[in-house]
């Protein structure tokens, strides 16, 4: 079945550390996203990108790096720049282009610090 | 900028019983609408879409939506809700055009009594 993967499910972090969360998806889709979510706040865009080599800041992108050197992958970096990491973590994917085609969710990722 | 409003940050309902939730957005135009649905420690799946045409959409799991112009709020419906139900919505709203960003409110937790 196509899906979105995210891993690890369940991810610490130490004061000082990068972590990289991964986001996998094989649904042939060009548009992939990273949200963060906190209780009380919705969800809110870190980074997304359009095409391959190519992803744009959202909202809230500092102490956060991406890449996206395949189709199919959308790493996201939480550096130690980003002081309060704690969260949880949501990628999504989509059809290029002005379309009606809703964004698919990952299961996600929570990160905690030690 | 878009920007979605959920006045309710949480609803308590009789299993049986109707439900409405409550989103307002604002947005220069006619947006694209979602309601999605998040379980506890899980990814969000998309209830119900609204991008142009009839103003009440039906969704998954027996849900609807009816987009008021006038009014600027996508408000969600169930005759009947489940214990199943039980989980938390969040209303977004997606401006028009390449980029394919969402906006999401806040959500609103809802519980089932029985």
């Amino acid at each position: 079945d196509g899906g979105i993967t995210q891993s690890p499910k369940y991810l610490f972090r130490k004061e000082g550390q990068n972590v990289t969360l991964s986001c996998e998806q094989n649904l042939n889709h060009d548009a992939m996203y990273w949200y963060r979510q906190d209780p009380g706040q919705g969800l809110r865009l870190i980074y997304y990108s359009q095409i391959v080599n190519d992803f744009q800041k959202g909202d809230i992108a500092e102490g956060y790096s991406v890449s996206r050197e395949k189709k199919e992958s959308f790493p996201l970096t939480v550096t130690s720049a980003q002081k309060n990491p704690t969260a949880f973590y949501l990628c999504a994917s989509t059809w290029g282009g002005d379309n009606n085609q809703p964004q698919h969710f990952g299961d996600g990722t929570r990160l905690s610090i030690l | 900028a878009q920007s979605v409003t959920q006045p309710d940050i949480h609803i308590t309902v009789s299993e049986g019983a109707s439900l409405e939730l409550r989103c307002n957005y604002s947005y220069g135009a006619t947006p694209y609408l979602f309601w999605y649905v998040q379980s506890p420690g899980q990814g969000l799946q998309l209830l119900l879409k609204y991008f142009s045409g009839d103003t009440l959409v039906q969704g998954i799991k027996g849900f609807e939506a009816e987009f008021k112009r006038s009014q600027s709020s996508f408000n969600l419906r169930k005759p009947s809700v489940h214990w199943s139900d039980a989980a938390e919505y969040f209303c977004a709203v997606g401006a028009r055009g390449s980029a394919r960003q969402l906006t999401f409110g806040s959500g609103t937790q809802l519980t089932v009594l029985p």
